[in-house]
């Protein structure tokens, strides 16, 4: 089936730091999505991507939509310790209906 | 607006025997989802509701999974028999279909242990 990477795979980075991290396949994609998830939780929603070259923020994050449609880039800044969790980037295909498929996912760990 | 629900949070049963997850999505949504997610994993879809119709199950293991969403709204889902192999968390996710918006909202999950 069609897979997305994400790296890095886990990352540990000093409180107020900012992050980058990245998702990329070899397929086109119609939509990009952003999880977190903490422990014991459901992914939630962080940000949605619509359009290629498209940059959406929400708060200390910002993703990007990648201009070839095929990879797609979040980012925070200044981090914090309520950060840690694992991020998940999910895409739909552009000939797959309304199905996802999501990334391993980047787990971040906060240093104080 | 209530998100997803799921229950039960956590189920531990033994192997060979039947174990069920409820899910209820968000009001208005008419496309369901149910994903596994193994430990370290991102979630892999199951099986995908429109309404009542499933539109897309090819991903669910059909000999011993099964899933229903008889009005539309609420769904089940079922192992019978279970493996030691379906550990896993089994999480829910609804969306509205729209053809500008794919958001997919998810539950907290069933974290389920098979002994």
């Amino acid at each position: 089936g069609q897979q997305l990477n994400q790296s890095p795979q886990s990352m540990f980075i000093q409180e107020g730091e900012d992050v980058s991290m990245n998702c990329t396949s070899s397929s086109i994609f119609n939509t990009w999505l952003w999880y977190k998830q903490d422990p014991g939780e459901g992914p939630v929603l962080l940000i949605a991507l619509y359009k290629a070259g498209e940059l959406t923020s929400n708060g200390r994050l910002t993703a990007q939509f990648g201009i070839t449609r095929k990879d797609s880039f979040l980012n925070i800044s200044a981090s914090i310790p309520s950060d840690v969790g694992i991020y998940f980037c999910a895409g739909q295909l552009r000939d797959y209906g309304q199905n996802f498929v999501f990334g391993p996912g980047t787990r971040l760990s906060v240093l104080p | 607006e209530a998100g997803v629900v799921q229950s039960p949070r956590y189920k531990i049963i033994e192997k060979k025997q039947p174990v069920a997850f409820w899910c209820n999505p968000i009001s208005g949504h008419n496309t369901l989802y149910w994903y596994r997610q193994n430990l370290g994993q991102g979630p892999e879809l199951l099986i995908r509701y429109e309404n009542e119709e499933a539109v897309d199950d090819s991903q669910l293991p059909k000999d011993r999974f099964s899933a229903e969403r008889l009005k539309g709204v609420d769904s089940t889902l079922k192992i019978q028999p279970a493996e030691l192999g379906d550990s896993a968390v089994y999480l829910c996710a609804s969306s509205l279909r729209s053809s500008a918006y794919n958001e997919q909202f998810f539950g907290p999950g069933t974290r389920l242990t098979v002994l």
